[in-house]
């Protein structure tokens, strides 16, 4: 059972190049999140899908697009990278609405990217 | 709007001291409140968590009381160890028409032996 895992580790793009970073689930989660992790700001939500299928804009969606075609692998796609991508971006499933309120995110181990 | 205030880092101490984090909250409704831990180099990872007021979230050693009238959630832990040096996070969690969680900024802990 190996959680929640993203690839890749680390990428370094330059402005104007695009790359998709991949995150995949083995718990059967409904709810998938991207988010992004930056110095001072703690993690904000990117994107977000509560089910196979389906997508949602989070807080910072900008810039960002994602698609979730198998319930245990949820996209994120850079279409156009710019310096201000630059970040740590961090995967996380949760059983959703079945978990309620008090459910529990797992997250990925990150994926760190530079954009130059 | 939701949000979490923490105390601002880092928290340098000795091993075996006295640890708080502080941890204050602005909600609509009534969240559920979490604290996450992100050791180096590695993604966050649930700590403990609280549902409704007084309700105390304990695990290795750590806990905090879900504080309604003090919109507070701080976490403490009795002695801590070289190992316990990570970031903290504190979120709360509200319905939004799915479960959204707000996190704080983070508070780095360093532990020296």
């Amino acid at each position: 059972n190996a959680g929640v895992t993203q690839t890749p580790k680390f990428r370094v793009l330059k402005t104007g190049q695009s790359m998709t970073l991949l995150c995949a689930q083995d718990m059967n989660h409904e709810y998938m999140y991207w988010y992004r992790q930056d110095p001072g700001m703690g993690l904000r939500l990117i994107h977000y899908s509560v089910g196979e299928g389906t997508t949602a804009k989070g807080e910072v969606p900008d810039g960002y697009n994602v698609s979730r075609l198998k319930k245990q692998n949820f996209l994120l796609g850079l279409e156009s990278a710019a310096p201000s991508q630059t970040s740590v971006y961090f995967c996380a499933s949760s059983y959703g609405l079945a978990g309620g309120l008090t459910d529990t995110q797992y997250f990925g181990p990150g994926t760190r990217l530079t954009v130059l | 709007g939701d949000s979490v205030t923490q105390m601002e880092g880092p928290v340098t101490l000795s091993e075996e001291a006295f640890l708080t984090i502080n941890c204050t909250y602005t909600a609509t409704g009534y969240p559920s409140l979490f604290w996450y831990v992100q050791y180096p180099g590695e993604g966050l990872q649930l700590l403990l968590k609280a549902t409704k007021a007084d309700d105390k979230g304990s695990n290795k050693g750590f806990e905090a009381t879900y504080r309604k009238e003090t919109t507070s959630f701080h976490l403490e832990k009795g002695s801590v160890q070289v190992s316990d040096s990570a970031v903290y996070f504190c979120a709360l969690m509200v319905n939004t028409g799915f479960q959204k969680l707000v996190f704080g900024t983070g508070t780095r802990l360093l532990v020296s032996p």
